[in-house]
């Protein structure tokens, strides 16, 4: 079973507008990971985040992670034609296994 | 290099074929991975490789033989597949498995979308 499960499973905005997804997991975790797909392609890793950490920022990008709530977010901000692609998070289960959240489709508007 | 290559990007094949997928990285990665991912779902774990000996297999059908020549090789090799296989098979790689920190992160190849007739 997916261990991630992330809302809104689709998300339409216009450009320049700022994009939240969420992620929530079920168990404990040592750190929780972004990642993009573009249509069709492989996954590029985006930021990670360790569990004693509550927010890290990467260029246009801010993920927050509240392990009290089990619960993660990512923040785009300003918005480009370029980031429409599917966000996954991913968190490990068991004991070498990387498990990926349902993931978010996002469509950026020119 | 901090490139995962992916050989062929397409397949189609019959059910009574024999074909084999490649992937190939050169950043001194020791884990590779085998994922598959259907259309509109997030990638499922295959098969794990450590050091080039298996580690994980995720209960997958006979059909699918992973192997793993040397570290910087991980084969898929396919046989009698079924239709419900076509998929996007991907592959990946990392430093290591998991440690105290937890999983580090993945790097992934383009994939190969593998249609089975």
């Amino acid at each position: 079973s997916q261990q991630g499960e992330e809302d809104p499973q689709a998300l339409s905005i216009q450009e320049g507008e700022n994009a939240t997804m969420n992620c929530s997991y079920k168990t404990s975790i040592n750190n929780l990971q972004w990642y993009r797909q573009n249509s069709g392609r492989g996954l590029v890793h985006l930021i990670l985040i360790r569990s004693n950490e509550r927010e890290k920022h990467s260029g246009r990008l801010r993920v927050t992670l509240d392990t009290s709530k089990k619960s993660s977010s990512l923040l785009i901000t300003a918005s480009r034609a370029a980031d429409t692609a599917s966000y996954f998070c991913a968190t490990r289960q068991g004991a070498q296994k990387l498990v990926f959240g349902q993931g978010t489709r996002l469509t950026i508007n020119p | 290099d901090t490139e995962v290559t992916q050989t062929p990007k397409h397949l189609v094949m019959g059910m009574t074929n024999k074909k084999s997928l490649k992937c190939e990285q050169h950043m001194g990665h020791r884990a590779m991975y085998w994922y598959k991912q259907k259309a509109k779902k997030p990638p499922e774990l295959m098969f794990v490789y450590s050091y080039e000996k298996l580690s994980i297999n995720e209960s997958v059908p006979s059909r699918f033989s992973p192997e793993c020549p040397n570290s910087s090789l991980l084969n898929l090799h396919l046989h009698a597949l079924q239709p419900e296989d076509s998929a996007l098979y991907l592959c990946a790689s990392s430093h290591g498995l998991a440690g105290l920190a937890g999983m580090s992160e993945q790097f992934f190849g383009p994939g190969t979308r593998l249609t089975v007739l």
